[in-house]
């Protein structure tokens, strides 16, 4: 499997609900990635998780949570987010400390919040 | 923290005429440069990266250059086809391998005139 998946491909959540997107990626990666994508924008860094382990956190708002249950599984939680959230969430992931830089992205999330 | 700098953020050519891509960066510790593609409504899909101990690297009709001295690095993409219509974003990242995330910089909107 050469592929990072992402669930669900699109969401519309209020401003009071609470929601998960998932990633997985079965390539034997031990890094993986949040990004989030504005429309005609570059995809912004949130959030990487190495071996597990949170080691990036770009000063993103409390109401993003990431979560990293194994080496294949990364999840985002979302609660009591606002409009300007609403963007494409990208997840990707890459070989890790011993692999080299290259990231692979998953196809991506539609977040809208009313 | 890491400065990408993308020109230009349009470029039409015509049909079977070469474009090229700019990219700057500000961190001298930064090794590892990726080309990424992203079609509309698509993700973001690697099509050629390079690293700091080469200074050019080839594949079919697309090819980047880095000069690390200057520390820019270009791509190159030969005998345009209207699939090559996209937008490429340029990124760099440290050492450290895959434990980093990405800096893109903010995307060149290729159109290919037929």
């Amino acid at each position: 499997d050469t592929e990072v998946t992402q669930t669900p491909k699109h969401l519309v959540m209020g401003m009071t609900n609470k929601k998960s997107l998932k990633c997985e990626q079965h390539m034997g990666h031990r890094a993986m990635y949040w990004y989030k994508q504005k429309a005609k924008k570059p995809p912004e860094l949130m959030f990487v998780y190495s071996y597990e382990k949170l080691s990036i956190n770009e000063s993103v708002p409390s109401r993003f949570s990431p979560e990293c249950p194994n080496s294949s599984l990364l999840n985002l939680h979302l609660h009591a987010l606002q409009p300007e959230d609403s963007a494409l969430y990208l997840c990707a992931s890459s070989p890790g400390l011993a692999g080299g830089g290259e990231q692979y992205f998953g196809p991506g999330t539609r977040l809208t919040v009313t | 923290g890491e400065n990408v700098e993308q020109h230009p953020s349009t470029l039409s050519v015509q049909e079977g005429d070469s474009a090229v891509i700019k990219c700057t960066y500000s961190d001298s510790a930064s090794n590892y440069f990726p080309w990424y593609k992203q079609e509309l409504g698509k993700r973001p899909q690697l099509i050629i990266d390079i690293r700091s101990n080469v200074g050019e690297k080839k594949d079919q009709r697309i090819a980047v250059t880095l000069n690390k001295t200057a520390k820019h690095f270009s791509l190159h993409i030969t005998e345009t086809q209207p699939e090559d219509s996209a937008v490429y974003f340029c990124a760099a990242s440290r050492p450290g391998g895959g434990a980093d995330g990405l800096t893109f910089g903010k995307g060149t909107h290729l159109i290919i005139q037929p």
